[in-house]
């Protein structure tokens, strides 16, 4: 079975401030992939990054950067320069390759509050 | 392009009654999943369906629950008789093979 770990379950910053929110996977397959996706306010799930086990590369995009260590199994996302409208809930997953579709299964979230 | 549409976004219902939950995946998607949001669980899987065949159905709570997929375009999630501990966030999910999945809105259940 796969487990997705996410132990900060709050963090607060004042805008402008770089926050890294963590995620540890544990997973017995060899091929799978990442994911984060943000929860704002008004509910919705929006994808963020995927990215495949076999890839280690950490990729940035705008603000937003990711750091993927397999050796420790986390896949942590750090904002830098924080902005209120980065406030949200952020969830990490986890899917196998070798399953059907991208069945995802979710950390229990970050709550990240960003204050002016 | 439009996204995974779900409807309805609030339902309000009491104890005992049927509920019907819709989605209309985005179209050519070829998987629709059925997720639950609560404090409690965080997000579950429900059940996911590919080709409209439903694959996994082992998150779905109990008997009272159940999914379905008569074409490519639409499902249902049913609960009967529901109860207040359903009282959640549903989420329908859909993709294309193994790329990323794409959620609607999200239907707010409350159950009194």
């Amino acid at each position: 079975a796969q487990k997705v770990t996410q132990a900060q379950t709050e963090i607060s910053v004042v805008e402008k401030e770089d926050v890294t929110l963590d995620c540890v996977y544990e997973t017995r397959d060899t091929t799978y992939y990442l994911f984060w996706y943000k929860q704002p306010p008004s509910g919705e799930l929006v994808f963020l990054i995927r990215r495949n086990s076999f890839d280690e590369q950490n990729e940035i995009s705008g603000r937003y950067s990711w750091n993927f260590q397999k050796s420790t199994s986390s896949f942590n996302f750090t904002i830098t320069a924080s902005q209120v409208v980065d406030s949200a809930v952020y969830f990490c997953a986890l899917s196998l390759v070798e399953t059907s579709g991208s069945r995802l299964t979710f950390g229990e979230g970050t709550q990240l509050t960003v204050n002016p | 392009d439009a996204g995974v549409i779900q409807s309805p976004r609030h339902e309000v219902t009491e104890m005992g009654q049927e509920v019907t939950l819709r989605c209309k995946p985005i179209s050519g998607h070829d998987y629709l999943f059925w997720y639950r949001q609560t404090m409690m669980r965080g997000l579950e899987l429900l059940i996911y369906f590919n080709n409209n065949v439903p694959i996994d159905d082992s998150g779905m709570p109990e008997d009272r629950f159940s999914a379905k997929m008569p074409n490519a375009s639409f499902s249902t999630l049913k609960i009967q008789p529901s109860e207040p501990r359903d009282s959640a966030v549903y989420f329908c999910a859909s993709s294309f093979g193994v790329l990323p999945l794409h959620f609607g809105n999200g239907t707010r259940l409350t159950v009194t």
